[in-house]
């Protein structure tokens, strides 16, 4: 059985880092992309950053890029996003999810989530 | 960037009714499109992916169809457990979700 397990979340100030980290099982984490994906509350979906099955390719969107940073430890089958310079609208509920085909494509497993708070 | 419009933002069905969800894209693309339901407090689920497959496990009442800029999710026939919020999410260009529809029951 696939599962994502999302931990590191929690409440943070203005213009500081936060690391979330996902822990996969149930599938050879090494042969997929990953992916983050979040929810700001009462709000719909964002894709926030993909990453290739090496690690050496990432993707993000405007919104995030230069201050995320999403990367992978295929040795732990963990994911991991590295949040800088924080902003109150990054507040949201980040999924770890996987793409099984690859940089564009839909996700088929997401994680429960983990709450971010970006608040003073 | 291809922008997701979700139609109705609210609907209100009852147990057995035929439910059609819409989804329409800014601009034209193939079937590069997915389904997902959310009921509160969890995580969104597959349903369909590439307009019109069902995931694994999705019931058989659920369908999509579209190409192009048109899409649409059919409950044939509501289950009180089909409440929730739907979301369309294209992935020809980027990932983009619509605002979702949420579902009720009369």
């Amino acid at each position: 059985e696939v599962q994502l397990v999302e931990s590191g979340g929690g409440l943070v100030q203005p213009g500081r880092s936060l690391k979330l980290s996902c822990a996969a099982s149930g599938f050879t984490f090494s042969n997929y992309y990953m992916a983050w994906v979040r929810q700001a509350p009462k709000k719909g979906l964002e894709w926030v950053a993909t990453i290739s099955t090496s690690g050496s390719r990432t993707y993000y969107p405007d919104t995030v890029k230069g201050r995320f940073t999403i990367s992978r430890d295929n040795a732990k089958s963990t994911l991991y996003l590295q949040m800088n310079s924080l902003k109150s609208e990054d507040t949201a509920t980040y999924y770890c999810v996987r793409p099984p085909f690859g940089v564009q494509g839909f996700f088929d497993f997401w994680g429960q989530g983990v709450m971010v708070t970006v608040s003073s | 960037d291809i922008h997701m419009t979700q139609s109705p933002s609210l609907l209100s069905a009852s147990v057995g009714d035929r439910v059609t969800l819409n989804c329409k894209a800014s601009q034209n693309f193939d079937e590069n499109l997915a389904w997902y339901q959310q009921k509160l407090g969890e995580a969104p689920k597959l349903l369909i992916y590439k307009a019109n497959n069902l995931q694994t496990g999705i019931p058989t009442r659920f369908s999509g169809s579209g190409s192009a800029t048109d899409f649409t999710l059919i409950i044939s026939s509501l289950q009180p457990e089909d409440v929730a919020t739907y979301f369309c999410q294209q992935y020809y260009s980027g990932n983009t979700f619509g605002a979702g529809t949420k579902l009720e029951l009369k």
